[in-house]
């Protein structure tokens, strides 16, 4: 089966530093998502990115976030000013259309611990 | 998007059957029911969708009865690598904005030899 990438699966900084979690969606795939999951608490969704744009982002995704597409194969999440309250496990997704029956393929997700 | 309950947890033994069963009372007529499953440290990973009656893959199948208020995910003969948090979705694919999925707690299934 096919496998969205992530990279790096751990990463660690020093709080108010920029992160960048990169991605590889599945290939063929035209629309691209970044959730996260602080330890022991739910999937929730950050954004939503087709054709080079944001199409809906959640309140957690403020100033501090940015996405991009800088090539034809990843997809990026940028934090500007890393917050302690950031720590959590970045996943991103990818989904080939929208459509009724069309599922998510998820990454392994990028620990990030901010200190 | 409707709201969902299901257990919080789980038990069972390799080479049972188990029925995890979703409540959903507020399902709306286009709404598709979603099961995904998520292992520790991983993504969550699609299982079953469905709108109504029965559906079956090669993983498990997916029970929901005409009034559509519920629905029961399936698994059949687990084994310890089914051990994972099991997620119910319900949501309309074309209205949930790009599939902005919302999860909720789950129900964390244990499987022990």
């Amino acid at each position: 089966e096919p496998e969205v990438t992530q990279t790096p699966s751990h990463q660690v900084t020093q709080m108010g530093q920029e992160v960048i979690l990169r991605c590889v969606p599945i290939s063929n795939h035209l629309y691209f998502y970044w959730y996260r999951q602080i330890l022991g608490q739910k999937v929730e969704f950050l954004v939503s990115f087709y054709n080079n744009e944001i199409s809906e982002k959640s309140e957690i995704f403020d100033d501090q976030f940015s996405v991009e597409r800088p090539d034809g194969s990843n997809f990026t999440l940028k934090i500007r000013s890393t917050k302690l309250e950031d720590s959590a496990m970045y996943f991103c997704a990818s989904s080939r259309v929208q459509s009724e029956n069309e599922k998510l393929f998820f990454g392994s997700g990028t620990q990030l611990s901010v200190l | 998007l409707a709201k969902t309950t299901q257990p919080i947890s789980m038990d069972s033994y390799e080479g049972q059957e188990v029925n995890i069963t979703c409540s959903h009372n507020n399902i709306a007529t286009n709404d598709y029911i979603t099961w995904y499953q998520q292992f520790p440290s991983q993504g969550p990973r699609f299982i079953i969708q469905g709108y109504k009656t029965k559906v079956t893959n090669e993983v498990a199948s997916l029970f929901i009865p005409a009034d559509r208020k519920s629905s029961t995910l399936s698994l059949p003969r687990v084994s310890l690598s089914d051990t994972a948090v099991y997620y119910c979705l319900v949501g309309d694919p074309m209205n949930t904005g790009f599939q902005k999925l919302v999860f909720g707690t789950g129900t964390r299934l244990l499987v022990s030899p």
